[in-house]
């Protein structure tokens, strides 16, 4: 079965307004999560890491104030979109690894994220 | 020159063929190496988890890692229209835990 819970799977919003996206890992604590973006038919993108109790990490070009991302507990991480936009639709994947920082990394179901 | 290289199909097969799948890769640093499944529209799931050179077998699915030649490779056994999906190589350096790059991903399609 899943052991990393991602929510809402699908979503759409209207432009201008905030969407917040959950990923939980389900039998296990993470320290450290991560969020991908994917394009159609396009590979993965890591935007950023995601560190319990502390500020999360960015890639290079990922706007930090417009992806909001805080590391509420050891199984929960919340990704927020601000201020959406068009082109900010995109699917939306968490992941994190189970044995720690060197483990297998495992992913959610992804979200789905249309901006109207 | 993109750091992972993989053709990205489409991989059309009748069932029962065997598949191979494949990938190079430009960085030396890269350490682990990882085979995932992607359905439509659903998140990647871990198919091969592989660290050395060699290869790793587990059912259907053999994982070949060939460090000298920077190169890796997926082949799946008797396939099944159920294997009809993307398949996406990844791997990363020892101490970038989550920071996977991805190859492009190769779309299969086992026909009955």
């Amino acid at each position: 079965g899943a052991v990393v819970s991602q929510h809402p799977s699908r979503v759409i919003c209207k432009s201008g307004t905030s969407v917040k996206i959950e990923c939980r890992s389900l039998d296990f604590q993470a320290t450290t999560m991560f969020w991908y973006r994917q394009f159609p038919k396009q590979s993965l993108m890591l935007m950023a890491t995601s560190n319990e109790g502390s500020k999360a990490t960015y890639e290079q070009g990922v706007e930090k104030d417009k992806f909001l991302i805080n590391h509420a507990s050891l199984t929960l991480s919340t990704l927020t979109v601000t201020s959406a936009h068009p082109e900010d639709s995109s699917f939306y994947i968490c992941s994190a690894p189970r044995n720690g920082g060197t483990g297998e990394l495992f992913f959610g179901e992804g979200s789905r994220l249309t901006v109207l | 020159q993109k750091e992972v290289e993989q053709d990205p199909g489409p991989l059309s097969v009748p069932e029962g063929a065997i598949v191979s799948l494949n990938c190079t890769y430009s960085n030396s640093a890269f350490q682990y190496f990882m085979w995932y499944r992607q359905y439509s529209r659903k998140g990647p799931e871990l198919l091969m988890y592989t660290y050395s050179s060699g290869n790793k077998e587990d059912g259907r699915f053999t994982a070949q890692v060939d460090k000298s030649s920077k190169y890796i490779s997926l082949f799946i056994r008797d396939s099944q229209p159920s294997d009809s999906a993307t398949y996406l190589c990844a791997m990363r350096i020892y101490n970038q835990g989550g920071k996977l790059i991805f190859g492009q991903g190769t779309e299969l399609s086992v026909k009955p």
